[in-house]
């Protein structure tokens, strides 16, 4: 079945760097796009950044962009996620989600909802 | 950027009722409008897609409706596993944004 695990949360100081990491299965990870969406707690959900099926092109968020970066290793079928100059405002769980859309071939299908989602991991950035 | 608008922000329903819920888009989002249903300590789920078609597995009593910037998410027969909070998101345009959501709790 398709799942998503991501690891790396942990508690760090203000400042300080942290990478995530998102391991896939159950489907042709090279052909879709990912996004990473977080969610301070208690809060809403804020969508965080994405990149596409081929790593050709990222997207991010303007509240993190310049300090967070997304990659993909399509031969570990693996996302990351790494987040530079942490701030408390960065303090979320941080969930990655598959894109809708499949690319093979050079032609798509679908479109940019997010299905499924990863069960999350916890970033506090306190000092 | 799109800011999404939901309301209420918690709807108190019986069990066996109806529920509306609304999203507003500050622009037009054409069709592109998903919501999701997210359970506490759980990670967010996909309901409807495309704002009126329904994932795999997603029961029929949930339905989705609007174009444009208005849209609802109705659940025409409310079960105990139904009370959750329910975010509706925007794909149209970059950065994609949610709602804040509707916390649907039983009444």
């Amino acid at each position: 079945q398709v799942q998503l695990v991501e690891s790396g949360g942990g508690v760090v100081q203000p400042g300080r760097s942290l990478r995530l990491s998102c391991a896939a299965s159950g489907f042709t990870f090279s052909s879709y796009g990912m996004h990473w969406v977080r969610q301070a707690p208690g809060k809403g959900l804020e969508w965080v950044t994405v990149i596409w099926y081929d790593g050709s092109n990222k997207y991010y968020a303007d509240s993190v962009k310049g300090r967070f970066t997304i990659s993909r290793d399509n031969s570990k079928n693996t996302l990351y996620l790494q987040m530079n100059s942490l701030r408390a405002e960065d303090t979320a769980v941080y969930y990655c989600a598959r894109d809708g859309m499949e690319c093979s071939g050079g032609s798509c299908k679908g479109d940019n909802w997010f299905d499924p989602w990863g069960q999350g991991t916890l970033v506090t950035v306190s000092s | 950027e799109i800011v999404m608008t939901q309301s209420p922000a918690t709807l108190s329903v019986s069990p066996g009722e109806r529920a509306t819920l609304s999203c507003r888009a500050s622009q037009s989002v054409s069709s592109n409008l998903a919501w999701y249903q997210q359970k506490p300590g759980q990670a967010p789920r996909l309901l409807i897609y495309g704002a009126s078609t329904r994932a795999t597995g997603i029961p029929a009593r949930f339905s989705g409706s609007g174009s444009g910037t208005e849209f609802t998410l109705t659940i025409s027969s409310l079960q105990s596993e139904d009370f959750a909070v329910y975010y509706c998101q925007q794909y149209n345009n970059w950065p994609y944004s949610f709602g804040q959501g509707t916390k649907l709790e039983i009444k």
